[in-house]
C-alpha cells in the first residue's frame, strides 16, 4: 500500500527566502507525482505534475524534482511571498489511477 | 473551458440525518472521483468512477455511503445516517480515462455533523 509522507508539517519564513517542501513516497511504481495547492476553505489548485520518465518540472518561482528510485520530491519555492502563504499538498499517482496524498506541509510566509 | 462544479459549497446537518452531494465534471472527462479531506489531512479516496462504472470503492464505508453516476456524467454522493466523524471537505475531481491523467479538483463541500 503507497504511503506518503511530507515533511515538515509546518514552516513559517520571512518574504524573499527561498524554501524546499519534500515529500517521500513507499512504493516507486509510480505514473507521476503531483503537487497541489490549497487555500483555507479552498479546493486544490494543481501547481506541477512530473510524470515518472521525468526528472523535474518548473513554472515560474516553483521548481518540483523527481527521484522515483528514491521515492521522494521535492517543491523549491524561490524568493518566497506571503501569498504563497497555504497549505502544500504532494500526490501520488499509482496503481488504478488513484491519488495518495501526504499530509500537507502548512507554510506561512511573513512580510 | 468550465472546470469541476460541486454544490452545496457548505452544509450543516445533524447527527443521523442524512445528505447529499452533486457533482459535475470537465466535459469529456470519463473518470470522476470522490475525496474526503478531514482537517488538516490529506484528501482520501472514496470512490472511482470509469463512465458509470465504479472502478474501485475499497475505502467507501458502504453501511452509510453511497455515490452513482448517472449516464457517466454528473454524480452524487449520500450519506445516511450521518456521524460526527463525517465532519469533513468532500472533493470532487475528475480525468480522461487511462493511466496517468492529471486530476482536476472541484472547490469541495464542507460538511459539519453536530
Amino acid at each position: 500500500k503507497q504511503e506518503v509522507t511530507q515533511i515538515p508539517a509546518a514552516l513559517s519564513v520571512p518574504e524573499g527566502e527561498n524554501l524546499v517542501l519534500n515529500c517521500s513516497f513507499t512504493d516507486s511504481a509510480i505514473y507521476n507525482l503531483q503537487w497541489f495547492r490549497q487555500d483555507p476553505g479552498k479546493g486544490l489548485t494543481s501547481l506541477l505534475l512530473i510524470q515518472s520518465s521525468q526528472r523535474e518540472q518548473t513554472s515560474g518561482r516553483l521548481n518540483a524534482s523527481l527521484d522515483k528510485s528514491s521515492g521522494r520530491s521535492t517543491l523549491y519555492i524561490a524568493a518566497s511571498q506571503p501569498g504563497d502563504s497555504a497549505t502544500y499538498l504532494c500526490a501520488v499517482n499509482n496503481a488504478g489511477n488513484m491519488l495518495t496524498f501526504g499530509g500537507g506541509t502548512r507554510l506561512m510566509v511573513k512580510p | 473551458e468550465a472546470g469541476v462544479a460541486q454544490s452545496p459549497r457548505y452544509k450543516i446537518i445533524e447527527k443521523r440525518q442524512s445528505v447529499a452531494f452533486w457533482c459535475n465534471p470537465i466535459s469529456g472527462h470519463a473518470t470522476l472521483y470522490w475525496y474526503q479531506q478531514i482537517l488538516g489531512q490529506g484528501p482520501k479516496l472514496l470512490i472511482q468512477f470509469q463512465n458509470n462504472g465504479v472502478v474501485d470503492d475499497s475505502q467507501l464505508p458502504k453501511d452509510r455511503f453511497s455515490a452513482e453516476r448517472l449516464k457517466g456524467v454528473d454524480s452524487t454522493l449520500k450519506i445516511q445516517p450521518a456521524k460526527l466523524e463525517d465532519s469533513a471537505v468532500y472533493l470532487c475531481a475528475s480525468s480522461l480515462p487511462g493511466y496517468g491523467w492529471e486530476q482536476y479538483f472541484g472547490p469541495g463541500t464542507r460538511l459539519t455533523v453536530t
